[in-house]
């Protein structure tokens, strides 16, 4: 069966700065590997996904990931945080012919002025 | 969140009373997810339906049941058996029912109390 691990529940970062929110993955074979963002009493929205090819993967609203293979890893980035990036964000796995998709605990992302 | 509504945005739950909770999709997607979400917890599937008129079990599907008689509609009733209703419910409906690829896409949710 595969999970996902967030470490950090919560993530503070100054406007401006990098921001990291970090997961790491376990599954069986290739692994499918997802970033959602959630605002309060919101669904769910895409960010992006790693499905196979370059391990830097761009997505929405200037978000990035890295997979990393040997380390299970699948980071989300970006360069300079905005206020409005503050949220919950979930990462989430599914392995390949499997229709399961095993979600994080969530990590909240606070963006201080 | 555009392309699947949930209806309604709140709903509140008597002791004994079993209460449906709707989603509708236009996205012309095959497959649909129901989720439960607590606080800390992440995201639990309960149910999931990759065509018209199947539907499976996810991990927490105890006290709930559901039905999928049309392409773009996948109801929840919470029944009375479920005896810690309160939640944050999330359907979600994707393109292919054979794609673990496939990106899943959420409706905004609806909050259910019990009084």
């Amino acid at each position: 069966a595969q999970s996902v691990a967030q470490p950090e529940d919560q993530v503070n970062v100054a406007e401006g700065n990098p921001l990291t929110v970090k997961c790491t993955y376990s599954v069986s074979g290739n692994p499918y590997l997802f970033w959602y963002v959630q605002y309060p009493n919101r669904g769910l929205q895409f960010l992006l996904k790693y499905i196979t090819g370059d391990n830097l993967v761009k997505g929405s609203y200037g978000f990035e990931a890295e997979f990393n293979k040997s380390q299970t890893s699948f980071h989300l980035k970006k360069p300079s945080a905005l206020v409005s990036d503050s949220a919950l964000y979930f990462c989430a796995v599914r392995r390949y012919n499997n229709n399961d998709m095993r979600f994080g605990a969530g990590t909240r992302l606070t963006v201080k002025p | 969140d555009g392309g699947i509504t949930q209806s309604p945005k709140y709903l509140f739950r008597k002791e004994g009373q079993n209460v449906t909770l709707s989603c509708e999709q236009n996205l012309n997607h095959d497959a649909m997810y129901w989720y439960r979400q607590d606080p800390g917890q992440g995201l639990r599937l309960i149910y999931y339906s990759q065509i018209v008129n199947d539907f499976q079990k996810g991990d927490i599907a105890e006290g709930y049941s559901v039905s999928r008689e049309k392409k773009e509609s996948f109801p929840l009733t919470v029944t009375s058996a479920q005896k810690n209703p309160t939640a944050f419910y999330l359907c979600a409906s994707s393109m292919s029912r054979a794609g673990a690829w496939e990106t899943q896409y959420f409706g905004p949710g609806t909050r259910l109390l019990v009084l």
